[in-house]
C-alpha cells in the first residue's frame, strides 16, 4: 500500500516553454504533499507543502509564480514549471503523508528528472 | 540553524558491515528517519526512531540517542545491491523533515 506515481518520468523542454509534473496518491488519501527538488550529489531540498483545497507553503527562496503548485484532491497535486530555464533542469519529487501515522512516513514518488535546453 | 551531518561517503565490502552515522541539531525533535535512495531513484524508506535505543529490521538496524544527537544505520552483511546514497531526515517541531546530505555507499567486492 501507500504508492506515490509521478508522470512523466523524465521530460526535456525549450527554454521558456511550462511543464508540468503530476504526483498522485493511488492507493491513499494524501492529507498533505510536499515537493522536493534535488540537484546531482545533494540532498532533497524541499519546495513547497499543499494540503488539499488550500494554497501551498513555500519554502523560502522558492518563487511560488514560477512553481505554481495546485492540490486540487486528497489524490492529486500538480508542480507548474513556468518559464523553465537551464537552471531549473533537476530532480523534482513528490511525496505524500496520509496522516494517520502517528509519525506521518512520507511516501515518495519515482520522481521526474527536467531538462531544460 | 538547523544542521543534519552525515559522512560524504563510505565504501565496504560484500558480506561485510558496515555503519553510517548520522549527528543533527534540529528546532525540536519528533523522530529521525533513515532512506534509502538509489541513483536516479526516489528515496524510500528504511526505518523511523523516535525512542532512544536500536531498532532492527532485517540486514538492517538503526539507533538513536536523544541526548547526544545521534543515530546510526548499521547495514549487515552487505550485499552489491546495497550500493546506494542513505539519507538521514529529522522531524522538527513543526512535523517538517530536515534532510541531510546523504552518504554515499560503495560496495566493493
Amino acid at each position: 500500500g501507500a504508492v506515490v506515481s509521478q508522470h512523466p518520468s523524465r521530460v526535456i523542454c525549450k527554454s521558456g516553454t511550462s511543464v508540468k509534473i503530476e504526483c498522485r496518491s493511488l492507493d491513499f488519501q494524501a492529507t498533505t504533499m510536499f515537493w522536493y527538488r534535488q540537484f546531482p550529489k545533494q540532498s532533497l531540498m524541499l519546495m513547497a507543502t499543499s494540503n488539499e483545497g488550500s494554497k501551498a507553503t513555500y519554502e523560502q527562496g522558492v518563487e511560488k509564480d514560477k512553481f505554481l503548485i495546485n492540490h486540487a484532491s486528497l489524490t492529486l497535486s500538480t508542480l507548474t514549471v513556468t518559464s523553465a530555464h537551464p537552471e531549473d533542469s533537476s530532480f523534482y519529487i513528490c511525496s505524500a503523508t496520509t496522516g494517520t501515522e502517528s509519525y506521518n512516513e512520507q511516501f515518495f514518488g519515482p520522481g521526474t528528472r527536467l531538462t531544460v535546453l | 540553524g538547523q544542521n543534519i551531518d552525515q559522512p560524504t561517503e563510505m565504501t565496504a565490502t560484500e558480506g561485510a558491515i558496515v555503519q553510517i552515522n548520522c549527528t543533527y541539531q534540529t528546532s525540536g525533535f519528533n523522530g529521525l528517519f533513515w532512506y534509502q535512495q538509489h541513483a536516479g531513484e526516489a528515496p524510500t524508506f528504511l526505518s523511523y526512531n523516535v525512542l532512544d535505543g536500536l531498532e532492527e529490521k532485517g540486514r538492517f538496524s538503526s539507533f538513536l540517542s536523544r541526548s547526544k544527537g545521534y543515530s546510526y544505520l548499521l547495514l549487515k552483511e552487505l550485499q552489491m545491491k546495497d550500493s546506494a546514497s542513505y539519507l538521514c531526515a529529522v522531524m522538527d517541531s513543526n512535523y517538517q523533515l530536515i534532510w541531510g546530505a546523504g552518504t554515499k555507499l560503495i560496495i566493493k567486492p
